[in-house]
């Protein structure tokens, strides 16, 4: 149990345009999912964090007119990259967690290498 | 917020020996700390957790020790392989918010 689907696993992207990471949890309810962002040989860090219905909380330093977070149903979350650069290519993860399997259980999905031309 | 500290960032043992990475946390509210192991290109895999009422917890090879006092936590690694070669993050959690620490990348040498 506990499994979260995240696509597309790869994308190539023209500078300027937008790309859409969707990230799913298939067996549990996800109140909250989190974005995290890891440059090559670095840590994960965390680009702000979602809860069904409301509006995503950024961390600093975090453009939110940038990267938009949706988290429109406990079961799904989407980040977008509008206006990619390539200084936005990169490996973007999410995690989710939910209610009743573990309380502070995080379980991440695949990562999305994101690549901007 | 909470800030994770670990060390070292690189760690290089002969096989069968044994690693040890240690981390530091700043917010004395956190009670969960998990550690994750992250190979090249995936998505970091849980292998171990403690909860702060816990000092100590094992599974086969892999150990975590918690110091609540001291605000530190380790992770042990014994008999070490080299498929246990990979990039391992500590992490402090309270409640919702977690935050890992910068990374060790253990290799494993045959």
């Amino acid at each position: 149990g506990a499994v979260v689907s995240q696509h597309p696993s790869w994308v190539i992207c023209k500078s300027g345009t937008s790309v859409k990471i969707e990230c799913r949890s298939l067996d549990f309810q996800a109140t909250t999912m989190f974005w995290y962002r890891q440059f090559p040989k670095q840590s994960l860090m965390l680009m702000a964090t979602s809860n069904e219905g409301s509006k995503a909380t950024y961390e600093q330093g975090v453009e939110k007119d940038k990267f938009l977070i949706n988290h429109a149903s406990l079961t799904l979350s989407t980040l977008t990259v509008t206006s990619a650069h390539p200084e936005d290519s990169s490996f973007y993860i999410c995690s989710a967690s939910g209610q009743g399997f573990n309380l502070y259980g995080y379980t991440f999905g695949s990562g999305t290498r994101l690549t901007v031309v | 917020g909470e800030n994770v500290e670990q060390h070292p960032s690189t760690l290089s043992v002969q096989e069968g020996d044994s690693a040890v990475i240690k981390c530091t946390y700043s917010d004395s509210a956190s009670n969960y700390f998990p550690w994750y192991k992250q190979e090249l290109g995936k998505r970091p895999q849980l292998i171990i957790d403690i909860r702060s009422n816990v000092g100590e917890k094992k599974d086969q090879r892999i150990a975590v020790t918690l110091n609540k006092t001291a605000k530190h936590f380790s992770l042990h690694i014994t008999e070490t392989q080299p498929e246990d070669s990979a990039v391992y993050f500590c992490a402090a959690s309270m409640s919702n918010d977690m935050r890992f620490g910068a990374g060790t990348r253990l290799t494993v040498k045959p």
